[in-house]
């Protein structure tokens, strides 16, 4: 069974433009949620999606939006990027809602110039 | 505000012996916590979890520790193996349905 994808792996952006990140679920899973990892912050929970609606929000400005599809994949979009948004972005993906069934993706590394 | 703490950034452990992870949390809602490993260019995956109902909980070579008067977690590792070296993240979440709640991650090095 194929495991979390993300896309792209690697970005390079510049400041004040925005940024749209992919992330393909496992087989089944209808939960998504993103986190933010930067050095020092460890994760830090963004959103999380279920069947297409978002049931959580964490503490990051509206410049941070996601969605959901109905087949579960999700994007999450970054707009007027700052130099502070530099970050790896995961998403986990689970069947359900418990937290302990969640699958990480590998993570795309965003580079804000 | 950190709710979740892991105040050792690192640790380094001989091979065959014992590592323990520490972590401390503040919010008292929190009542189900996590153990995730996480090696470079791969996501975090899941070790261990433990509700506030036990105050222990092993799975092979990893114990998690619960004491809920001092809001305190521990892993440990027995023994402790070259392959275990990563970063491991304890999380924290209200209820197991609630968002989760990262430490900022201890990089376990375990040498020969």
């Amino acid at each position: 069974k194929a495991g979390v994808t993300q896309t792209p792996r690697y970005l390079i952006k510049t400041r004040g433009q925005q940024v749209t990140l992919s992330c393909s679920p496992i087989s089944g899973h209808r939960s998504v949620s993103w986190y933010q990892q930067t050095p020092g912050q460890g994760l830090q929970f963004l959103f999380e999606y279920f069947s297409e609606t978002q049931r959580n929000k964490g503490n990051f400005p509206g410049r941070f939006s996601g969605r959901q599809f109905s087949n579960s994949r999700s994007e999450m979009n970054v707009s007027t990027l700052e130099l502070g948004d530099s970050a790896l972005y995961l998403c986990a993906s689970s069947w359900g809602l418990e937290v302990n069934e969640q699958f990480f993706g590998p993570g795309t590394r965003l580079t804000v110039l | 505000d950190q709710q979740v703490k892991q105040n050792s950034p690192s640790l380094s452990v001989q091979e065959g012996r014992i590592s323990i992870l520490n972590c401390d949390y503040t919010n008292s809602m929190f009542d189900y916590f996590l153990w995730y490993k996480k090696y470079p260019a791969e996501g975090p995956t899941f070790l261990i979890s433990i509700s506030s109902i036990k105050d222990k909980n092993e799975d092979g070579r990893f114990t998690v520790f619960l004491n809920k008067s001092a809001k305190h977690l521990s892993l440990h590792i027995v023994p402790s193996q070259p392959g275990d070296s990563a970063v491991y993240f304890c999380a924290a979440s209200a209820g197991n349905t609630d968002k989760l709640i990262f430490g900022t991650g201890t990089r376990l090095q375990v040498f020969p």
